[in-house]
């Protein structure tokens, strides 16, 4: 298993300005995953943190909007840059870990954002 | 079309009543998930299933691979209970995760 930590929990933020989001494993992992769950909406995928190297990014999410950083394998941080009303929900950051041949995902405490 | 559908959205529920939350998908997996979000946001893992049926305390779920359909069986529902129920799943030919857009569930004193 994984235990995350995740800060901050929440945030009131003004557009324009940016946010940075921490998320802390109590292992090493070798990738960690960042998703937006918008409201009323299911969890999207908006990158996968690969350690010493730069983040994937899935179809419709950009570097420039949501830069990552992932200097460890216990650590990793999601920026959510110039941000707009539309930015509001919440963030998790998500880690994998193989069960013997499943797949389970543990995730943080999420960080609810919201834009005003 | 989402790969993966629950039902229902929304449900509302007297302490002690039994509830069903269904969950199906289009997709091939290796594993289904259900989880359970607080209201602040952070999800917890109840299930990871490939086949049959699995029991915690007063939660059960079970799935019907091929019928790609699962259900989470909640008995003597307690306020407690009461978040958004979300089902997942593992696809073993995408390698990555399908979300279902949650239940939730309030349970009534």
């Amino acid at each position: 298993s994984a235990v995350i930590s995740q800060k901050p929990s929440r945030d009131i933020c003004q557009r324009g300005t940016s946010l940075t989001i921490q998320c802390q494993v109590d292992s090493q992992v070798t990738m960690m995953f960042w998703y937006r769950q918008q409201p009323g909406q299911s969890l999207t995928l908006i990158a996968t943190a690969n350690q010493g190297s730069e983040a994937t990014y899935e179809s419709g999410f950009v570097i420039d909007k949501f830069p990552i950083s992932r200097p460890n394998l216990t650590f990793s941080t999601l920026t959510v840059s110039n941000m707009s009303p539309e930015d509001s929900s919440i963030y998790l950051c998500s880690v994998q870990t193989l069960d013997w041949e499943d797949t389970e995902a543990f995730f943080g405490q999420g960080t609810r954002l919201t834009v005003v | 079309k989402n790969e993966v559908e629950q039902s229902p959205q929304n449900l509302t529920a007297q302490e002690g009543e039994f509830i069903t939350i269904n969950c199906s998908y289009s997709v091939g997996i290796s594993a289904l998930h259900w989880l359970q979000q607080h209201p602040g946001g952070g999800i917890v893992s109840l299930f990871m299933l490939s086949s049959g049926k699995k029991k915690h305390g007063r939660l059960i779920a079970t799935i019907n691979i091929q019928e790609k359909h699962s259900s989470l069986h909640i008995t003597a529902s307690h306020p407690r209970d009461s978040a958004v129920y979300i089902c997942a799943v593992y696809s073993n030919t995408g390698n990555q995760f399908y979300f279902g857009t949650g239940t939730s569930l309030t349970v009534i004193p």
